[in-house]
């Protein structure tokens, strides 16, 4: 089946040290997505890859980068982990140019940092 | 700007009975709208979306949503709750025109007592 996959499932790393999760899809979406997800709060959109633009959400903090090497992969980079970033982190994906497509999410990695 | 407001962050119900969750959007132009639902340490799922096809929406499990734009509201049923519905459901907002840009609600956790 189609899907969206992230690993690892669940990520422990330690205050400041950075700390990388990957997302791969088999959808052949052009868009990507990262979004992160606090205890009982929305998804918050981190930034997102039409193509290989990327675009990044005005309140990301620059903590936060991200790399789209191939039209399947991207990474969500945490070059320096702090204790507000522990979260669920998830990857999402689209369809260009259909309005109405749904996103296609993955089942998320929960960084804990200590 | 599009948002959408989820009324009551926890819904309890008894198995099998009816399943209401609300949602009210705001939009400066005809959205398209969705519901996503997520099981504990699970990535979002669609349940269904609202395509300006039609008003009464039927999704996955039994879900359905009621587009009211007298309203602006876009509330969820299901007329009989399984102890399986449990989980949180988010109500989404997309703006039309090019791929999905999404807002989402803060989300209802819905309990099921047996």
């Amino acid at each position: 089946d189609a899907m969206v996959i992230q690993n690892p499932r669940y990520q422990v790393t330690q205050f400041g040290k950075p700390v990388t999760l990957s997302c791969s899809q088999t959808l052949n979406h052009n868009v990507m997505y990262w979004y992160q997800q606090k205890s009982s709060q929305a998804p918050k959109l981190l930034f997102h890859y039409y193509d290989k633009d990327f675009n990044n959400e005005a309140d990301t903090p620059d903590n936060f980068q991200s790399r789209r090497p191939n039209t399947s992969f991207c990474f969500l980079d945490i070059r320096s982990p702090g204790l507000g970033d522990a979260a669920m982190y998830l990857c999402a994906t689209s369809r260009q140019g259909s309005d109405n497509s749904p996103l296609h999410f993955g089942n998320g990695t929960r960084l804990t940092v200590t | 700007a599009q948002s959408v407001t989820q009324l009551g962050s926890h819904v309890s119900v008894s198995e099998g009975a009816l399943v209401l969750l609300r949602c009210n959007y705001s939009s400066s132009v005809p959205p398209y709208l969705f519901w996503y639902v997520q099981y504990p340490n699970q990535g979002l799922q669609l349940l269904l979306k609202y395509t300006s096809a039609a008003t009464l929406v039927k999704g996955i499990n039994g879900f359905e949503a009621e587009f009211k734009k007298s309203e602006t509201s876009f509330h969820l049923t299901k007329p009989s709750a399984h102890m399986s519905d449990a989980a949180e459901y988010f109500c989404a907002v997309s703006r039309p025109g090019g791929y999905q840009k999404v807002t989402f609600g803060t989300g209802t956790k819905l309990q099921v007592i047996p």
